[in-house]
């Protein structure tokens, strides 16, 4: 089965830190994503990658960035944090859009 | 825009009853449908996945039908436990989306009563 690690299932920052959320793959998969979830709001897509270096913005993208250096790693960066991004991110995988997606066990983001 | 919608939002039954959740879409193009459980706190876990090409999927007491004509998901889950208690998505990945983006529900919240 295909796994997604998300590494860290609890966070709490400062409002201003720059902010690393990693997620990892391990079936060689294209296709990554991020998405927030909040209540009320469902799930919004952050960004997603399709290739290694390849990133496109999704619905909410302001005041995040994305890196994927390498195909089985996908990173969330907030490059300053506020209370506003105190969510539950969760990553996700896919090889091809005949296949569905598998999430991570997300992690749910305190920013204080 | 496809548009996906899970109607009831929320749903109590008690334990042994079948469960019966809608899904429904507004553009037929799309490549799969997915099912997903979501356990308050964590990920999401997949249920079912349904090609667009099939009418239905099983697995154990789960069983999902695709009618894309009519945009429309059920899915059923027999004789329910209180175990089956969580929020279910459903998701569709549409066609005309750029790389493989899903459109999801906002969701069935489901509690089964011993």
């Amino acid at each position: 089965d295909v796994k997604v690690t998300q590494s860290s299932r609890y966070l709490v920052k400062r409002t201003g830190e720059k902010v690393f959320l990693e997620c990892v793959q391990d079936m060689d998969h294209e296709n990554m994503f991020w998405y927030r979830q909040d209540p009320g709001l469902g799930l919004r897509l952050i960004y997603f990658s399709y290739d290694v270096k390849m990133k496109e913005k999704g619905d909410i993208p302001e005041g995040y960035s994305v890196s994927r250096e390498k195909k089985e790693r996908f990173s969330l960066i907030l490059e300053s944090a506020s209370t506003n991004q105190t969510s539950m991110y969760l990553c996700a995988s896919s090889p091809t859009p005949n296949y569905g997606y598998t999430f991570g066990s997300g992690t749910r983001l305190t920013v204080v | 825009k496809q548009e996906v919608t899970q109607i009831p939002a929320a749903l109590s039954v008690p334990e042994g009853e079948n469960l019966v959740l809608n899904c429904s879409f507004t553009d037929s193009a799309i490549y799969n449908l997915q099912w997903f459980r979501q356990d308050p706190g964590k990920g999401l876990t997949s249920l079912l996945l349904i090609q667009s090409s099939q009418r239905e999927q099983t697995s154990g007491r789960l069983n999902a039908s695709l009618d894309k004509s009519s945009g429309r998901s059920t899915l059923y889950i027999a004789a329910s436990q209180p175990g089956d208690s969580a929020t279910y998505l459903c998701a569709v990945s549409p066609i005309k989306a750029a790389g493989n983006k899903l459109t999801f529900g906002g969701g069935t919240r489901v509690l089964v009563k011993p």
